[in-house]
Formats: C-alpha cells, structure tokens, sequence
C-alpha cells in the first residue's frame, strides 16, 4: 500500500462507547497529524507527532487521546463523546523540513457519528 | 491574528467558463501558501505551494498566483471533472513544528457544469 491508509472510514458509535481511529503511512514521513473536519469550518488541528514530540491543540477535549507508537502509525483513541463531535477526522502525514513549508499528505478520512 | 478567508463559498461554472477563487490571508511571516483540492469522501490532495509574492504555479488547467496579502486560483476552461471543494492554507513563520502554525481558510466548492 501506498500513501496514508485511515481506518475504519465509517464508524457510528453511541455516547458510552469506547472505539479507536487508526492511521497508517507508507511515505517514509516523520510527522503525523489528526484534523477535525466539520460543515463550514476550516480544518481543526488536534494533535501533531513531529519526532517523537507531541504538540496538542489544548481547546481539543480529552474525551479524545492520541497515540503514536512509531513514525509510520497513529491513532486516536475516542471515549465518551458527544453528539457535537460529529465529524470527518483527517489523518495527515508530512517531512519535517526545518524551517521549510511543510506539504501535508492527507488520508481519505474517517467519518464519525455520535448518537 | 493569523487567519485565511476564502471567496466565494461556492461557485458554479459552466463548462469552459473561466473563472478565479480568491484566499486572502493575514499572518505573522509568510512561510508558504498551499492549496489542496478535496473531492467528496476523500481527504484533500496537494496541488500547490507559493513561497512568496509575484510567484506563479501552474497545472493543467490550474494557475495559482500569490501576492502579499491574497492568493488566486485561476480554472481556464473547466471541466466537469474539476469539480471539488479547494481549500487554501497558509503556514506561518515562527514556531518550529510545521502544523500547529498552519491555518486554513473554509474552501470554495465549485460545480463544473457540462
């Protein structure tokens, strides 16, 4: 496989339910990020792994829990969620470049439903 | 405060009807401008950056000029299948982790239509 692989892409999950987001990259990236995707807004940073360094945005709940146990996985671990969280949660990967601009390589997304 | 807004919402053309979407922008340093196109039920696909003002790039049918405070996404001619949201980002200059400085604006759907 080739690219940023996101699984599963449809997840329906009521407000007691524990369930994970899993993301996989093939690119030989060393930075992952999650993004929140919803109707009409730009796309919400959530977490970003950049050589073994966390960087979290700090408005994001902690219902939701990243985790990156290499550079090449990544996922997002998901309990107690409200309705409100409704949403497509991006996977993206990049090659930090120092001081460069930073191309983002995005998965196909998640689409999450919270009843 | 860093933010990216982008005109119109949505745009519809008929096909060869060319047109521009427009990404004005305000940041602390200009590090890149990128626009990425995302079609339904897929994560958005790279197509360009801009480095700095007066810089073009091109792409098919795409042509993405920057300038100090905007940025132009030029369609000549469209196709039905040029039909995607675009979304333009902007990355700031500053911090050392690249995302957490990166803003983007809310996309502009547009509808080529045969």
């Amino acid at each position: 496989e080739t690219g940023v692989t996101q699984t599963p892409r449809h997840l329906v999950m009521g407000m007691t339910n524990k369930k994970s987001l899993k993301c996989e990259q093939h690119l030989g990236h060393n930075a992952m990020y999650w993004y929140k995707q919803s109707a009409k807004k730009p796309l919400e940073l959530m977490f970003v792994y950049s050589l073994e360094e966390r960087v979290e945005n700090n408005s994001v709940p902690s219902r939701f829990s990243p985790e990156c146990p290499n550079s090449s996985h990544l996922f997002l671990h998901l309990h107690t969620l409200q309705p409100e969280d409704s949403a497509l949660y991006l996977c993206a990967s990049s090659r930090q470049q120092g001081a460069g601009a930073n191309v983002l390589t995005f998965g196909a997304g998640s689409r999450l439903t919270v009843l | 405060e860093d933010q990216v807004t982008q005109s119109p919402e949505a745009l519809r053309l008929q096909e060869g009807e060319s047109s521009s979407l427009n990404c004005s922008y305000t940041v602390s340093g200009l590090r890149g401008l990128f626009w990425y196109r995302q079609d339904p039920g897929k994560g958005p696909e790279f197509l360009f950056t801009l480095y700095s003002a007066g810089e073009e790039k091109e792409k098919e049918r795409l042509k993405a000029t920057l300038t100090k405070k905007e940025s132009f996404l030029h369609i000549t001619a469209p196709k039905p299948e040029d039909s995607a949201t675009y979304l333009c980002a902007v990355q700031a200059s500053g911090l050392r982790t690249g995302a957490n400085n990166l803003f983007f604006g809310t996309g502009t759907r547009l509808t080529v239509i045969p």
